[in-house]
């Protein structure tokens, strides 16, 4: 089954706008990860959060983590039209005792179109 | 090489024929990951081998389904008697060890007619 949620489902932003997506999922994990994809094929990481963090970033992405809240946001600052693809935010659950179940789970994603 | 290769990158086939995927991991990656991703979809987990034991298999849909890793590199998603509803995008990717990013190929887009 599908852990992560992501929210909104689309999103159109003017270039220059910031994005923000949002992450949900319901149990345990070892870290949060996002990934970007671009027609429907091969997806590409962008960045990851473990859980015993709570902010990180790179270039013009930041990630925010809420452990408690069990949620996650990705925030793309100054959006360029080439960053219009769909985004996946994927978790490494682990159980109640930490033990990582070892493989990613995805969401439906986000699709961000960035106009020109 | 220099990413994940996944060949073909296309295959279409015959309802009830049998297909090969193949994976070419990146050299050193000991983790190696099975997706499958329908139109519009999240990609879905299948199996994921730890060095070329099958660590977990909980994601195959049905025993159509196999796949093998036998010498902890390559590996192979073998899907017998092929229904419509396999058709899909199928993703592989591998990573240096569990718990750490996982880098995918381009997929192997799968049309059964």
């Amino acid at each position: 089954s599908q852990q992560g949620e992501e929210d909104p489902q689309a999103l159109s932003i003017q270039e220059g706008e910031n994005a923000t997506m949002n992450c949900s999922y319901k149990t345990s994990i070892n870290n949060l990860q996002w990934y970007r994809q671009n027609s429907g094929r091969g997806l590409v990481h962008l960045i990851l959060i473990r859980s015993n963090e709570r902010e990180k970033h790179s270039g013009r992405l930041r990630v925010t983590l809420d452990t408690s809240k069990k949620s996650s946001s990705l925030l793309i600052t100054a959006s360029r039209a080439a960053d219009t693809a769909s985004y996946f935010c994927a978790t490494d659950g682990s159980d109640a005792g930490g033990t990582s179940y070892g493989k990613l789970t995805f969401g439906q994603g986000t699709i961000l179109t960035v106009h020109p | 090489g220099a990413g994940v290769s996944q060949t073909p990158s296309n295959k279409v086939t015959e309802k009830g024929k049998y297909v090969e995927l193949r994976c070419d991991p990146i050299s050193g990656h000991t983790a190696l990951y099975w997706y499958r991703q329908s139109l519009g979809q999240g990609p879905e987990f299948l199996i994921y081998f730890q060095g070329t034991g099958a660590a977990d298999d909980s994601g195959l849909p049905n025993d159509r389904f196999f796949a093998v890793r036998p010498e902890g590199s390559v590996s192979t998603l073998k899907i017998q008697r092929t229904e419509r509803g396999d058709s899909a995008v199928y993703l592989c990717a591998s990573s240096l060890m569990m718990y750490t990013e996982a880098f995918f190929g381009q997929g192997t887009r799968l049309t059964v007619v």
